[in-house]
Parts: structure tokens; C-alpha cells; sequence
């Protein structure tokens, strides 16, 4: 059975850093494409960051690059986001989710159950 | 950036009722396109990914069809456990984009 736990969310200040686990088991983890998706506190979904099986590519939508960075270690099969400089706009429950491809499509086939980031002073 | 448009933007209905979400792309995406459901506290749920292929062990009253820029999300006939919020998805140049949600509730 796939199951993505995620770990490290909390209270932090404007300002602060954290650092978000996952911890996959029941596949193959270096052979998928990882992903972070949030979710802000009564909104819809918003995509973070993406990473390649062997951590040589990774993506992240604008509004955390620079900020965020994304990585995996394959014997472990944990995949991480690191988070600098947070903003109160950064406030979300943070999921892991595994990529699939389909032609051009990379699309999240599972999720894990989230872990709450609060930016607050 | 693409932009993914959904409406209506919440929609009551009835058990046995069929429902239609419609999805809009800004731009052509051909039929790179996911739909999920997502409910109260929930992680989100893939139904339908490529446009119109249905995930496995998702229900068969879920249908997807559309291409290029317009998209829809049928459910054939509501049954209670239907009733959440549902979200289109694109995927372009490794970046992604969700729609703002739907919610579907009960009438």
C-alpha cells in the first residue's frame, strides 16, 4: 500500500524557516517524480514544487522560488522542502504527492495526509 | 501562465441528480487535464487524469471529456458520498496549475 506521511509543519515567525519531511513506503521511491502542493486555510489548491527521481531537475512556481528548495533522498525514500524567509502568506497545509506521467500530464496519484504550516508572529 | 477557470464556482443538487463542472484553460492544453475530489480535511483524490481516463477504483458514474481549452467533469448520478469539492488540473512545461474549485452540495 502507497502511503506518504508528511512531518515538520508548526508555528513559525515571519521571517523563520522550516523544514517539511515525507516519508514514502509501498513503491519504488526513486523511480517516481515527488511533488509539494498546499493549501491555504479555506482555499483551493496551489502547486509548489516538483522534483526528479534523481534529484537533477526540480520546479517551483513562482511565489517560492528563492525561498523554498526541494529534495529527496532515495535511501531513505523521504522527500523534503525546505522553507526560508516565510511569509504569512505561506500559512497552508503543505501535502507530498506522487507524480504520474501521461504524455505531457504530470498529474499526483497520491497524497499524503498534510502538515500545517502557520506564519505568524 | 496558464490559467484554469471552473465553474460554477458551487452547485447544490439532489442524490440522483447528474452534474457538470466545466473547466477553462487560457490557453490550449490538449487533454493534459486531471480532475480531483477533495473532501472536508481531506487529502485530495484523483478521478480523472488525461481528459477522460478514469483512475482505477474510481467509480464509473465519474466521466471526463473535453480538449484543447474546454473541459467537463460529469458525475451521472450524485450519490452522498459525491458531495465535496472538485478541482481541475493542468500541467504545462512542468508547471502546474489548479482551478479555483467547486463545491457540491447537497440540496
Amino acid at each position: 500500500e502507497v502511503q506518504l506521511v508528511e512531518s515538520g509543519g508548526g508555528l513559525v515567525q515571519p521571517g523563520g524557516s522550516l523544514r517539511l519531511s515525507c516519508a514514502a513506503s509501498g513503491f519504488t521511491f526513486s523511480s517516481y517524480w515527488m511533488s509539494w502542493v498546499r493549501q491555504a486555510p479555506g482555499k483551493g489548491l496551489e502547486w509548489v514544487a516538483n522534483i526528479k527521481q534523481d534529484g537533477s531537475e526540480k520546479y517551483y512556481v513562482d511565489s517560492v522560488k528563492g525561498r523554498f528548495t526541494i529534495s529527496r533522498d532515495n535511501a531513505k525514500n523521504s522527500l523534503y522542502l525546505q522553507m526560508n524567509s516565510l511569509r504569512a502568506e505561506d500559512t497552508a497545509v503543505y501535502y507530498c504527492a506522487r507524480i504520474l506521467w501521461f504524455g505531457e500530464l504530470s498529474y499526483f496519484d497520491y497524497w499524503g495526509q498534510g502538515t500545517l504550516v502557520t506564519v505568524s508572529s | 501562465d496558464i490559467q484554469m477557470t471552473q465553474s460554477p464556482s458551487s452547485v447544490s443538487a439532489s442524490v440522483g441528480d447528474r452534474v457538470t463542472i466545466t473547466c477553462r484553460a487560457s490557453q490550449g492544453i490538449s487533454s493534459w487535464l486531471a480532475w480531483y475530489q477533495q473532501k472536508p480535511g481531506k487529502a485530495p483524490k484523483l478521478l480523472i487524469y488525461a481528459a477522460s481516463s478514469l483512475q482505477s477504483g474510481v467509480p464509473s458514474r465519474f466521466s471526463g471529456s473535453g480538449s484543447g481549452t474546454d473541459f467537463t467533469l460529469t458525475i451521472s448520478s450524485l450519490q452522498p458520498e459525491d458531495f465535496a469539492t472538485y478541482y481541475c488540473q493542468q500541467a504545462n512545461s512542468f508547471s502546474n496549475t489548479f482551478g479555483q474549485g467547486t463545491k457540491l452540495e447537497i440540496k
